[in-house]
């Protein structure tokens, strides 16, 4: 069974840039969710796609946006970012959205450093 | 005030010994508790998750639940120094796969 994979692991971008964040759900979940995480902070949800539509978004703002494809697999890109996009971007798949789903299965995330 | 508070740590204990991890929360509507376990430069991995008050045992980790006080704690009997990671309380609840996560606790078991 093939785990939660996340593309690229490292990125350097400048003020300004836009970055797109890649990300394979794991074998038969339908359910993806992105969350930013600062350097000595907790991971802070970004946003959830089920079937290809975000359902469900946290406190970010409309430069933040997704994609989810047919297959489950799922984008995050970023605009104009600042140097507080700095972080690292976890994905996490799920076998849907009820409360009774299960837990999230976290990849390994891509660093992001804003220069 | 934060919906899930966490102490951060560093936590330095001997090879051995029982560790205690907490977090405390103030929206009643959370209904599932989970703690992660996250090593430097890694995802977070799931080590516990319970959606009741009381105690669940796995192993040498035992997750314990008080919803009255809004308090979850996590009990590592034994500790090794593989155990040392950050520490990650998550919570859910309201609808949907959300989680609030605290700041995390940095803990070293040391030999």
């Amino acid at each position: 069974e093939t785990g939660v994979t996340q593309s690229p692991t490292h990125l350097i971008k400048t003020r300004g840039q836009q970055v797109t964040l890649r990300c394979s759900s794991q074998s038969g979940h339908n359910t993806v969710s992105w969350y930013q995480q600062a350097l000595g902070q907790g991971p802070q949800f970004i946003f959830q796609y089920y079937r290809e539509e975000e359902n469900g978004r946290g406190n970010f703002p409309p430069r933040f946006s997704g994609l989810q494809f047919p297959n489950y697999s799922s984008e995050l890109n970023v605009n104009a970012l600042e140097l507080d996009d700095s972080a690292l971007y976890l994905c996490a798949s799920s076998p849907g959205t009820g409360p009774n789903t299960g837990e999230l299965f976290f990849g390994e995330g891509s660093r992001l450093t804003v220069l | 005030q934060k919906e899930v508070e966490q102490d951060p740590g560093p936590l330095s204990v001997p090879e051995g010994a029982i560790v205690s991890l907490n977090c405390t929360y103030s929206n009643s509507a959370f209904q599932y508790f989970m703690w992660y376990r996250q090593y430097s430069r890694k995802g977070p991995e799931l080590l516990m998750y319970t959606y009741s008050s009381g105690n669940k045992e796995d192993g040498r980790f035992t997750a314990q639940v008080d919803k009255s006080s809004k308090y979850i704690s996590l009990f590592i009997r034994d500790s090794q120094p593989s155990d040392s990671a950050t520490y990650l309380c998550a919570i859910r609840g309201g609808g949907g796969n959300k989680l609030t996560f605290g700041t995390g606790t940095q803990l070293k078991v040391e030999l």
